[in-house]
């Protein structure tokens, strides 16, 4: 069982550098979600998607971009990166149901020079 | 503002210990909480979920605690073992406009030591 999956998992970007975060879920969910993980905060929602064909800005969406490419797969772009965007970025997803869980990929480790 | 504050920060046990974490939540209206382990390098994974009619809820040596009144939650953690090193975090739901808003905590980093 794959679950979440999350590419790539590390990666070092340059000021200004753009690049896509893929994430993909085997799980036939309908929404999706992508969060930042920082130290001494909790995760925040940068964007997520209801359902296909759907997505709305979360809590930090500045500087972000998202596309749900069919059920399966939400990525996330950052056009020009800053260094206040390194951070571990999570993508999750969920099945229908206000108490079913958020299912977790492994982050993206990502740092901007 | 909604906010999930949990206690402490960071614990070092002794294996085999028992061990309680807090959770303390401002979040309303309240749709459920629910705890979460994350181990290093790892995504969350769901432990727990409470919802506002219960008041305890086990799962193996993990039990969890509600009291909706005072907006806290307990996770006690018993016989601990070295595999449960990790971070636990606390995610408080809301309903909100027929969307479900959450809030996670900061995490509470337990380690266990032989």
């Amino acid at each position: 069982n794959a679950g979440v999956t999350q590419t790539p998992k590390f990666q070092v970007l340059k000021t200004g550098q753009s690049m896509t975060l893929q994430c993909a879920q085997d799980m036939n969910h309908n929404s999706m979600y992508w969060y930042r993980q920082d130290p001494g905060m909790g995760l925040r929602l940068i964007y997520y998607s209801a359902s296909e064909g759907t997505t709305d800005k979360g809590e930090v969406p500045n500087g972000y971009n998202v596309s749900r490419l069919n059920k399966r797969e939400f990525s996330l772009r950052l056009e020009s990166a800053a260094p206040s965007q390194t951070s571990v970025y999570f993508c999750a997803s969920k099945r229908g149901g206000f108490n079913q869980p958020q299912h977790f990929g492994d982050g993206t480790r990502l740092s901007i020079l | 503002k909604n906010q999930v504050e949990q206690s402490p920060q960071s614990l070092i046990i002794l294996e085999g210990k028992n061990c309680t974490l807090q959770c303390n939540y401002t979040v309303s209206p309240f749709s459920n909480l629910r705890w979460y382990k994350q181990d290093t390098g790892r995504g969350p994974v769901s432990l727990t979920i409470m919802t506002f009619s219960e008041n305890t809820k086990s799962n193996g040596r993990y039990t969890a605690t509600l009291d909706a009144d005072t907006k806290q939650s307990s996770l006690h953690i018993t016989a601990s073992q070295l595999s449960d090193s990790a971070s636990y975090i606390c995610v408080v739901s809301m309903n909100s406009g027929g969307y479900q808003k959450v809030t996670f905590g900061t995490g509470t980093k337990l380690q266990v030591i032989p």
